[in-house]
């Protein structure tokens, strides 16, 4: 069935270097893949999506990478700061029933360290 | 605009009772859906709907149900809640199928004791 595997599931970092999650999912007919941020106690928010006719997509220090033959893609942050710290979900849509449905990973716990 | 409006934030239930999580938006949007979160599980999808009157399960639909009256509004009924539906529910909404940005309420804490 539809799947969208995240990894790692917590990441650690030192204020200034570089975070990386990448996604895997099992439609090839995804075509809309988009990540959300969720601060403890608040709803996910989008940071930044990217859509199948793109590889790469960037805003400011976050950027999203797709690979469509490997079927996966990953979130980049550089130079992150305590406040990047939240757990960041990845999301792809999977074709069935009465139209496209979004379906979640399993999200990844970033911890950024001054 | 509200954006989207989800009541109530907090409930406690008995197991056995049943319940109504109330879902609107105001941004006229087609699709809509009901996720529930647990630690370590992410957002699961439980039922979502492509517009009025048409509604279809998602993942963990079991226990569960929904209808879709008007675009705005999109209820989630527990008929009789069990334990292992104590989480935290979000609805989202979007403007077409699950391939536009979403749009999350605050979400509901629901316990069942």
């Amino acid at each position: 069935g539809e799947n969208v595997e995240q990894h790692p599931s917590t990441l650690s970092v030192q204020e200034g270097d570089s975070a990386v999650i990448k996604c895997t999912y099992s439609d090839s007919a995804s075509n809309y893949f988009p990540w959300y941020k969720q601060e403890l106690g608040k709803r996910p928010q989008l940071i930044i999506d990217i859509r199948s006719n793109v590889g790469e997509k960037k805003d400011q220090r976050i950027a999203v990478t797709l690979n469509k033959t490997a079927k996966h893609f990953s979130l980049h942050i550089t130079e992150t700061q305590p406040e990047d710290s939240a757990v960041y979900f990845c999301a792809a849509p999977s074709r069935g029933g009465q139209g496209g449905k979004l379906i979640f990973g399993q999200g990844t716990e970033l911890s950024v360290k001054p | 605009n509200a954006g989207v409006t989800q009541t109530p934030k907090f409930q406690v239930l008995k197991t056995g009772q049943s319940m109504t999580l109330q879902c609107a938006q105001d941004m006229n949007h087609e699709y809509m859906s009901w996720y529930r979160q647990d630690p370590g599980m992410g957002l699961r999808l439980i039922h979502y709907s492509v517009g009025a009157g048409i509604t279809d399960q998602g993942e963990v639909p079991n226990g569960y149900n929904v209808s879709r009256s008007t675009t705005e509004d999109f209820p989630l009924r527990l008929l009789s809640a069990a334990p292992s539906q104590t989480s935290v529910y979000f609805c989202a909404s979007s403007y077409s199928h699950g391939d536009q940005p979403q749009h999350f309420g605050d979400g509901t804490r629901l316990s069942i004791l």
